[in-house]
């Protein structure tokens, strides 16, 4: 089954503990992205990715980083979290098209910081 | 990419049709007009997309008007679990970044 899945789907660390959300793919797909999601504000891009070592920030990548060693997987770091990044986050993957592609997402990591 | 606007939120009977309008009058002749949904927190999933002829799938139908400045996502029996946010994105042929601007959607909301 055609899937991206992402990992831990809830977390609840501590200001500054340094942690990875894992995104994984099997679609052979060449890009791959983050997004957050908070109340008001929408679904926002923080990263992403047009193939193997290739990212490139999104609107929101301040705090956030992200690293592309193999093509399945795109994982999410925080160095230092801060309350600010308390949030939902969600994996995407599509090919890189000619905007006649469509994206899969996972199913989301809730994320909070205390 | 261009703008979208959606009503924020619709009421359906469960069985009745759901049509949902999307306005993108500043839509350019290279960009498409995606549809995805978002079920209660859950990741968005592709529903259908356009550019300029109508579409079916087993999920729902994508009318664009003639004028490519509006389209309408049909949702032919909808069922409680259509329940969602639908979002109406457009989006380039030569957006490199293959980024999905999410606006507000339209929250649907399936009656009994």
């Amino acid at each position: 089954e055609a899937q991206v899945t992402q990992n831990p789907r809830y977390l609840i660390t501590v200001t500054g503990k340094k942690l990875t959300v894992t995104c994984s793919q099997n679609m052979n797909h060449e890009y791959m992205s983050w997004y957050r999601q908070d109340p008001g504000l929408g679904l926002r891009q923080i990263y992403y990715s047009m193939n193997v070592e290739v990212t490139d920030k999104g609107d929101v990548p301040e705090g956030y980083k992200v690293s592309r060693k193999e093509k399945r997987n795109f994982p999410l770091i925080l160095e230092s979290p801060s309350p600010n990044q308390t949030s939902l986050y969600f994996c995407a993957s599509s090919y890189v098209g000619s905007g006649n592609t469509e994206a899969f997402f996972g199913q989301g990591t809730r994320l909070t910081v205390v | 990419d261009a703008k979208t606007t959606q009503p924020p939120s619709m009421d359906c009977a469960e069985g009745r049709a759901a049509n949902l309008p999307c306005n993108h009058s500043t839509i350019s002749g290279n960009e498409y007009v995606y549809w995805y949904r978002q079920i209660h927190s859950q990741g968005p999933q592709y529903i259908i997309h356009g550019l300029k002829n109508n579409e079916t799938n087993e999920m729902a139908s994508l009318i664009i008007t003639e004028d490519r400045k509006s389209s309408t996502l049909i949702l032919p029996h909808a069922t409680l679990r259509d329940t969602a946010v639908y979002y109406c994105i457009v989006r380039a042929s030569t957006n490199a970044g293959n980024m999905l601007t999410f606006g507000g959607g339209t929250r649907l909301m399936v009656k009994p």
